[in-house]
């Protein structure tokens, strides 16, 4: 158990619907990246928030956004989804980044658009 | 632009045998290079990880060798074990400030037969 905590773990919609998945970082983490898991695409990054702020943007989709809130929890919010949204989003954190400590990944969220 | 390549993409191995699994990257600012395994329905879990400045990392039956000057690295998992079957991933970043998104390899899908 990595000590991040993601929710809901599975999560089935439709297209053109708008979801929000939740990461709590491990305790201390200050910073939280989020990453897309798919057959065609791997893992690829998504964003990156330090301490509530936007730090890095990886190949996010402008249907995509997230925040980070004071208690250091994240959201990720994916908004009129296709079917190649399809895939598992995992979040990730570590401690800070000027120290340059690894990245420890939750269990994921699976969607599913149909 | 693929900026980290792994190879092979599957790999059977015999139990109490080598298990070796390779990655070259084509960045050279990146500074570390950590290893990844995943089983099914769970999150990449951190290995073991290896920074330039040496040219092998052991830990247990994992080793890191590291070979700068052809922008290579590779996992050696010694006295492979049917539980060590998994998705391994390698993965690079630059430790600089905004920079600490990870890059994967696309995966090497590893089975150990009895």
């Amino acid at each position: 158990d990595s000590g991040v905590t993601q929710t809901p773990k599975h999560l089935i919609t439709a297209t053109g619907q708008r979801v929000t998945l939740r990461c709590s970082p491990r305790s201390g983490d200050l910073s939280v990246y989020w990453y897309q898991q798919s057959l065609d695409q791997g893992l690829q990054f998504l964003i990156q928030y330090y301490n509530g702020e936007e730090r890095a943007k990886g190949n996010i989709l402008e249907r995509f956004s997230a925040q980070q809130f004071p208690d250091l929890h994240s959201e990720l919010n994916l908004s009129s989804l296709e079917l190649g949204d399809s895939a598992l989003y995992f979040c990730a954190s570590s401690v800070d980044p000027m120290g340059f400590t690894e990245q420890y990944f939750g269990p994921g969220t699976r969607l599913t658009v149909t | 632009q693929q900026q980290v390549k792994q190879s092979p993409q599957s790999l059977i191995v015999q139990k109490g045998g080598i298990s070796i699994i390779n990655c070259a990257y084509e960045n050279t600012a990146f500074d570390y290079f950590p290893w990844y395994q995943q089983f099914p329905g769970k999150g990449p879990a951190l290995l073991i990880a290896i920074r330039p400045d040496v040219s092998e990392k052991k830990e247990g039956r994992f080793t890191i060798s590291f070979n700068k000057s052809a922008k290579q690295f590779s996992l050696h998992i010694m006295d492979s074990q049917p539980g060590d079957s998994a998705t391994y991933f390698c993965a690079a970043s630059k430790r600089s400030f905004g920079n600490e998104k990870l890059t994967f390899g696309t995966g090497t899908r590893l089975t150990i037969i009895p």
